[in-house]
């Protein structure tokens, strides 16, 4: 049983445009959620992370937009650059720091 | 600081073969973690350590073993291989605390076994 769903599957974005990856989660005790970029060949990175008692958090072109009523968390990434294609997950977690992952977006910003 | 090292990169098994997968932190985490990573599928937790001598199991244990007899270290052994095991393993590390949760993976090995 998947406890977070994460769509797109794969998105692709003429540079300049907005990418957007949506996440829904299951388990109302989940207080932690990030989200990770994975370049290929390499390890998950973390990009950025938002807890519940928040609405949205901004760190440069990327933000992450969350719903706690409805239980969905998006990430925005904002002017997406080629260098922006990678594969993007969400996750989840609460105690004790064991993370819930997607299956994956994979983004592709074309030049 | 190295962060956190995976040895070997790359690993050729045949089936019923066993092999350990070294991973080691410098960050004094207490944290680390084992994942595999299947195409389509995202991640998976093998087995996770909240500490030294502690272990416990993640939603795909079967078929390996881990130990933490220290802070820095976490191999995960394969025993008798099987070609449901062809996958990329990576382990990860996170502190304690508020603020800590951040994961940080290693560059992954890619285990084939045929």
């Amino acid at each position: 049983q998947q406890q977070v769903k994460q769509s797109p599957q794969s998105l692709i974005v003429q540079k300049g445009g907005i990418s957007i990856i949506n996440c829904a989660y299951e388990n109302t005790a989940f207080d932690y959620f990030p989200w990770y970029q994975q370049f290929p060949g390499k390890g998950p990175a973390l990009l950025i992370a938002i807890r519940p008692d928040v609405s949205e958090k901004k760190e440069g072109r990327f933000t992450i937009s969350f719903n706690k009523s409805a239980k969905q968390f998006s990430l925005h990434i904002m002017d997406s650059q080629p260098g922006d294609s990678a594969t993007y997950f969400c996750a989840a977690s609460g105690s004790p720091r064991k993370l819930i992952w997607g299956l994956g977006t994979s983004l592709a910003v074309n030049p | 600081n190295a962060g956190v090292t995976q040895t070997p990169k790359f690993r050729i098994l045949k089936i019923g073969q066993s092999m350990t997968l070294q991973c080691t932190q410098d960050m004094n985490h207490n944290y680390m973690y084992w994942y595999r990573q299947d195409p389509g599928m995202g991640l998976k937790l093998i087995y996770y350590s909240v500490g030294a001598g502690i272990t416990d199991k993640g939603e795909v244990p079967n078929g390996y073993n881990v130990s933490r007899s220290t802070t820095e270290d976490f191999p995960l052994r394969l025993e008798l291989a099987a070609p449901s095991q062809t996958s990329v393993y990576f382990c990860a590390s996170s502190g304690v605390g508020q603020g800590l949760n951040e994961q940080y993976f290693g560059p992954g090995t890619r285990l084939t076994v045929t």
